[in-house]
């Protein structure tokens, strides 16, 4: 299994600009959720899915869109890309919605907006 | 919505001694705690969890403590050897599991001095 993929690993957009962060497991996980990660903040939820076809909004979800059309797939999109969104983003799952179930992160994607 | 504070920011200890990381939170509904290590450029990798109907849990060199009372857990780092330099972030679940996300606190940088 290759777990959480993320793709790409690094991203320099300029502001205005479109794009969307991949983000797959291939472990069957129900759960799967971004986190942007900013220093000196932590690591702060964006949206998350709890299953194909539902998706639901974490503490900082504007600017951002998703969707959840396979169980496989999360990706993340920036429709019009603004400084604020520089930041390490991280795609996260987990295997159901169980108390404790063990949350695995990817790699991460640092973007930078100009 | 849930609240983690979390302290200190940053932590020098000299290698062998221990250390201490507090967090408390702010939902008492609140019933999954994990703790996750990250190192520089890498991704968040979960090291010990807890849960509120436990008060204590250890796993060799660390331990998590609980006090549902006050709204407080802790992580505690004995021996502490050089690679336990990392940034340690303490999260704290509402509902339990992945069904909501977790809520991280800002992380402590823990410096391990030879």
């Amino acid at each position: 299994n290759a777990g959480v993929t993320q793709t790409p690993k690094f991203q320099v957009l300029k502001t205005g600009q479109s794009m969307t962060l991949q983000c797959a497991q291939d472990m069957n996980h129900e759960y799967m959720s971004w986190y942007r990660q900013d220093p000196g903040m932590g690591l702060r939820l964006i949206h998350y899915s709890v299953g194909a076809g539902i998706t639901d909004q974490g503490e900082v979800p504007n600017g951002y869109n998703v969707s959840r059309s396979t169980t496989e797939d999360f990706p993340l999109r920036l429709l019009s890309a603004a400084p604020s969104q520089t930041s390490v983003y991280f795609c996260a799952s987990s295997y159901s919605l169980s108390v404790g179930e063990k949350l695995f992160f990817g790699s991460g994607t640092q973007l930078s907006v100009l | 919505g849930e609240n983690v504070e979390q302290h200190p920011s940053t932590l020098s200890v000299q290698e062998g001694d221990s250390a201490v990381i507090k967090c408390t939170y702010s939902d008492s509904a609140s019933n999954y705690f994990p703790w996750y290590k990250q190192e520089l450029g890498k991704r968040p990798q979960l090291i010990i969890d807890i849960r509120s109907n436990v008060g204590e849990k250890k796993d060799q060199r660390i331990a998590v403590t609980l006090n549902k009372t006050a709204k407080h857990f802790s992580l505690h780092i004995t021996e502490t050897q050089p690679e336990d330099s990392a940034v340690y972030f303490c999260a704290a679940s509402i509902r339990g599991g992945g069904a909501d996300g977790l809520t991280f606190g800002k992380g402590t940088h823990l410096i391990i001095q030879p």
